[in-house]
């Protein structure tokens, strides 16, 4: 099955900072990697995606870098807030639409 | 528009006891999921549904069977709970072959 690795588990950076939050996966037929962020006792809200078509998707701060030939794709924030503070967790969804996600990053955007 | 609705929110059972968790969505989607959510380890699936009638097992799913109600509803039974059971359980739907999974509000199950 997929395996999907995040790193790092914990990042913190000062306010204004830019962030990068990477993941690999293992299979290649997956096709569709969304960016979810939750806050403490919320549920996962997705911030951004991109299809494999696709090797870059931007919108306003956030972007989304793909790299099939290496399976890995990242997400980068730019000059972050302390709203930005949050656990993001990266997906892949395989063939068969069934997803596995990474085990999450604790960003910490001091002010 | 709800979206993706779970009940209950909170929940504390006794180990060898049973329940359900039970999960709605109005957005007449085909696929759903359960998760369970644990620190440090992300979002694991339990079980999905691609399509009404159709059920198939996650990366855990011991310990938990699911029905597939009707195209709204998929339901999560704890048989018979286990401390290691403890944890955040989120429903989610999604269009087949589509794109953004919604996710539902969780519940957040103690097992003693």
């Amino acid at each position: 099955g997929e395996n999907v690795e995040q790193h790092p588990s914990t990042l913190s950076v000062q306010e204004g900072d830019s962030a990068v939050i990477k993941c690999t996966y293992s299979d290649s037929a997956s096709n569709y990697f969304p960016w979810y962020k939750q806050e403490l006792g919320k549920r996962p809200q997705l911030i951004i995606d991109i299809r494999s078509n696709v090797g870059e998707k931007k919108d306003q701060r956030i972007a989304v870098t793909l790299n099939k030939t290496a399976k890995h794709f990242s997400l980068h924030i730019t000059e972050t807030q302390p709203e930005d503070s949050a656990v993001y967790f990266c997906a892949a969804f395989g063939g068969s639409y069934i997803p596995t996600f990474g085990r999450g990053t604790s960003l910490i955007v001091h002010p | 528009n709800a979206g993706v609705t779970q009940t209950p929110k909170f929940q504390v059972l006794k180990t060898g006891q049973s329940m359900t968790l039970q999960c709605a969505q109005d957005m007449n989607h085909n696929s759903m999921y359960w998760y369970r959510q644990d620190p440090g380890m992300g979002l694991r699936l339990i079980y999905y549904s691609a399509s009404e009638g159709t059920t198939d097992k996650g990366e855990v799913p011991n310990g938990y069977n699911v029905s597939r109600l009707n195209k709204r509803e998929f339901s999560l039974r704890l048989e018979s709970a286990a401390p290691s059971q403890t944890s955040v359980y989120f429903c989610a739907s999604r269009t087949s072959g589509g794109d953004e999974q919604f996710f539902g509000p969780g519940t957040r199950l103690t097992v003693l």
